[in-house]
């Protein structure tokens, strides 16, 4: 099925320990991003990457890295897990044209926790 | 950065009844969107406005995007009990998507 594709849905971390968060697409966007959800606090973005190669800071990206070697992934990596990173972390793309429109497909979710 | 405030926070309500919330902020936006997040999921496009001013129907959902494009406003009429979720607006700048902190809406059979 065509979407956005994240793993794991869950994950627990200890406090130090690095890991890596997928995010595949198979609908050919240029446009991809990741955001992590508190509570009370809605979506707040973290990285983004409007194609291949191109990566940008979004408004939370202390603590986190991204790189975008294909159009199709998008993974995102915490070097040094922290109990203020636990969260639950969405992935988002959409075309370039809809960018600006802001109509994403999102993925469904990793819940990560950090203890 | 742009903060979004929506309201209200949470809403029990029964069936049948309409539902209002709203989002402003301190920060005009090109496009204000509106997405409903069902539990476990990633949040879902419901509506889309471009022009200050706008107003949109998706079946039981209307959306009004403000004239001074400083806020917004989503209805929903007879509510079912699958409209439960987290509903949250969203305010499209020049650079990146920012969000409001989500309205829980209860349905009551």
């Amino acid at each position: 099925n065509a979407g956005v594709t994240q793993t794991p849905k869950f994950q627990v971390l200890k406090t130090g320990q690095s890991m890596t968060l997928q995010c595949a697409q198979d609908m050919n966007h240029e446009y991809m991003s990741w955001y992590r959800q508190d509570p009370g606090m809605g979506l707040r973005l973290i990285h983004y990457s409007v194609g291949a190669g191109i990566t940008d800071q979004g408004e939370v990206p202390n603590g986190y890295n991204v790189s975008r070697s294909t159009t199709e992934d998008f993974p995102l990596r915490l070097l040094s897990a922290a109990p203020s990173q636990t969260s639950v972390y969405f992935c988002a793309s959409t075309t370039l044209g809809a960018y600006l429109k802001g109509g994403y497909t999102f993925g469904s979710g990793t819940r990560l926790t950090v203890v | 950065g742009q903060q979004l405030n929506q309201s209200p926070q949470s809403m029990f309500i029964q069936e049948g009844e309409d539902v209002s919330m709203n989002c402003t902020s301190s920060s005009i936006f090109n496009t204000w969107l509106w997405y409903k997040q069902d539990p476990g999921e990633g949040p879902v496009l419901l509506i889309a406005l471009y022009k200050a001013g706008e107003l949109t129907s998706n079946g039981r959902l209307t959306a009004q995007f403000g004239i001074t494009r400083k806020d917004s406003f989503l209805n929903i009429s007879a509510s079912i009990p699958s409209d439960v979720g987290i509903y949250f607006c969203a305010g499209q700048g020049n650079n990146d998507m920012r969000f409001g902190a989500g309205t829980r809406l209860t349905v009551k059979p």
